[in-house]
This record gives C-alpha cells, structure tokens and sequence, in this order.
C-alpha cells in the first residue's frame, strides 16, 4: 500500500533555511502537499505541487520533487519563530481521493 | 475567507458512552472528509462523503462509528459506544471536488475518552 516517510524532527536557528523531506511509494501518486499543523489545531495547506512539476516556488517556501527517486521536500527560507510547528507531507493518486499523511517533522526554530 | 466549522472543539467522555461531532464544510464543497489523528500520527481517513453518497468507508468501524450527511451540507460523527482507544483528535476536511482540487481542514475535535 502507499507510504508516507519523513524525518520525525528538525531544530534551526532563526534566519537559517528549513528543510524538511519527505518520500512517497507510490509512483502513481499525482498531487502532493505540505500541511503545517500548529498545537492543538486543525491543518493548515501550506503549498501543493503536481507530479507534472519539478519545482514550486511561493514566497519563502520552495517545493522540489523528485519524481525518480520519489523524494519530496520543502525548504523555508528565513525561518522564523512563527514557523514552528508540526509539517506534513501527504499525497493522493487521483482527483477525488483521500489524503495519505506522513507522520509529521516537527520543526524547532530557537532564536 | 470561508471555513470548515467543527463542534465540539473539545470532548471528554468515559467509555462505553455515545459521542458526536459536527462539521461544516466550506459553501460549494461537494466532498467532505473525515479523518482521525492520533497523537504523534500523520491523520488517517475514516470517511468520505461526495455530496450525500458515502464514497469510501473501508478504514471506518463500522461496529461502533457511523457518520451521515443527510442534505450533502453539514456531517456529524457518531461514536456509541466510546472505547479508551477513540481518543484523539477528529478532522474534517472539504474539498470542491476534480482535478487538482485541494482539500481545506477544520480546526478538529478533540476527544478524551477516560
């Protein structure tokens, strides 16, 4: 079945750039994403990016996939204390289908 | 900026009682989702509704959970009866539904089953 895998845990220092991975098993999977999830909140869509695409850039965030090696990742740029939080990776294989989660990196931003 | 509304945020239950929760989903969403998130766990469906139709209820159990969504609006989970397990957090999502949609979360329900 498909599977989500990321890092469970990454600390930065504020003003450094975040990067937080994530591999998928499912070379059908056609959209991927990134949910942050601050304590005791519901999730909040950060950025997507289909599987037509190699690079998405948004404002300080910048999504890179690795269609070969099923590898996904997202950098934050000039990480701030704000930014800590809870992210997730999560893919489906088609429109209209559920989300399939990662467990989750939580990101540790010390100034 | 439209929403999904959750209610209760917070539930506290001892086992063997019945709980629900309701959700909104954002206007003009036709799909609406259930999941489950275990503490320290990425969430995992339990439920997908496309307008009233339930669409995949595999990872739902069915024993003790039931969800509805009668008018294909609003959707309430059921729990009867609560074991100590349920506890964690319940989301729901929306979507618009086709290609490439993305699906918009609640703010969730906690529940505490003691």
């Amino acid at each position: 079945g498909e599977d989500v895998e990321q890092s469970l845990f990454l600390s930065v220092r504020e003003g450094d750039s975040s990067v937080i991975n994530c591999t998928y098993t499912d070379s059908s999977s056609t959209y991927l994403y990134w949910y942050k999830q601050e304590p005791g909140a519901g999730l909040q869509l950060l950025t997507y990016i289909f599987s037509n695409m190699d690079m998405k850039q948004d404002q300080r965030l910048t999504v890179l996939l690795n269609k070969k090696d099923k590898h996904l990742s997202l950098r934050i740029a000039d990480t701030q204390t704000g930014d800590s939080a809870i992210y997730f990776c999560a893919e489906k294989e088609q429109a209209g289908t559920a989300l399939i989660f990662g467990k989750g990196t939580t990101l540790s931003v010390s100034s | 900026e439209a929403e999904v509304a959750q209610s209760p945020r917070y539930k506290i239950t001892e086992k063997s009682q019945a709980v629900a929760f309701w959700c909104d989903p954002i206007s003009g969403h036709a799909t609406l989702y259930w999941y489950r998130q275990i503490l320290g766990q990425g969430p995992e469906l339990l439920v997908q509704f496309q307008d009233e139709s339930v669409v995949d209820d595999s990872q739902l159990p069915k024993d003790r959970f039931s969800a509805e969504r009668l008018k294909g609006v609003d959707s309430t989970l059921k729990i009867q009866p609560a074991e100590l397990g349920d506890s964690a957090m319940y989301l729901c999502a929306s979507s618009l539904g086709g290609a490439g949609e993305t699906q918009y979360f609640g703010p969730g329900t906690r529940l505490l089953v003691l």
